[in-house]
């Protein structure tokens, strides 16, 4: 089974800071999907990323894929407590299986 | 956009009882569904992938004959929890996706919470 390390599990830091939460693997993936979970419901997908060396943006988020497809990172700049919430990366593997990530605990202090 | 319903969102009952969890996907049709269960504070973990019209395919160390998947349509699967005790205790969620080739998302439900006494 292909694994994920998702760090840092937990980080709780002040409105306007910037963050990164790293996914990284030994193995390779066709695909990586980040997700994001509020307490009592199920994931939403924030963006999926296919290409190595991919880089997508959604507002304040930057999502990068690896060169190599074994490893992404997400972004936050300038964190609101809105941002608050459990971030979840998914690797794919073949017949679209998932394998998610430890998760990362993100807590914005205003 | 893709959406799926997963119903009850929350189950109490009694250590013994068999519960039923249905997993629907509203506005597509859902090749396969998978079932996923998630302790508190932990991510989640794959139990089994559900195809349409076949058997369900678990994960290693699931118990097929505890967690009973049926897939019977396109657009409908139920996990039953057999004999439920309190160690089963847990979140379950369901995702469906269309299938087929390509990186198809999945849609995830908003998961039932399973409280055994």
């Amino acid at each position: 089974t292909q694994l994920l390390e998702q760090s840092p599990q937990f980080l709780s830091i002040q409105e306007g800071e910037n963050l990164t939460v790293y996914c990284n693997s030994s193995s390779v993936f066709s695909s990586l999907q980040w997700y994001r979970q509020e307490p009592g419901e199920g994931p939403v997908l924030l963006v999926t990323v296919v290409t190595g060396g991919e880089v997508k943006k959604l507002k304040r988020l930057t999502f990068q894929f690896g060169d190599a497809r074994k490893d992404s990172s997400l972004h936050i700049t300038a964190a609101q407590p809105g941002d608050t919430g459990l971030y979840l990366c998914a690797g794919a593997q073949g017949a679209q299986k998932l394998v998610f990530g430890q998760g990362t605990r993100l807590t914005i202090n205003p | 956009g893709a959406v799926v319903s997963q119903h009850p969102s929350w189950v109490i009952c009694k250590s013994g009882t068999s519960v039923k969890i249905e997993c629907r996907s509203l506005d597509f049709q859902a090749t396969t569904m998978f079932w996923y269960r998630q302790f508190p504070k932990q991510s989640l973990m794959l139990m089994a992938t559900s195809n349409e019209g076949s058997k369900a395919t678990y994960e290693q160390g699931v118990e097929k004959d505890k967690f009973l998947i049926n897939h019977a349509s396109l657009t409908l699967s139920t996990l039953t929890v057999t004999s439920a005790h309190p160690e089963d205790s847990s979140f379950y969620i369901c995702s469906a996706t269309l299938g087929g080739t390509g990186n198809q998302p999945q849609h995830f439900g908003d998961g039932t919470r399973l409280s055994i006494l």
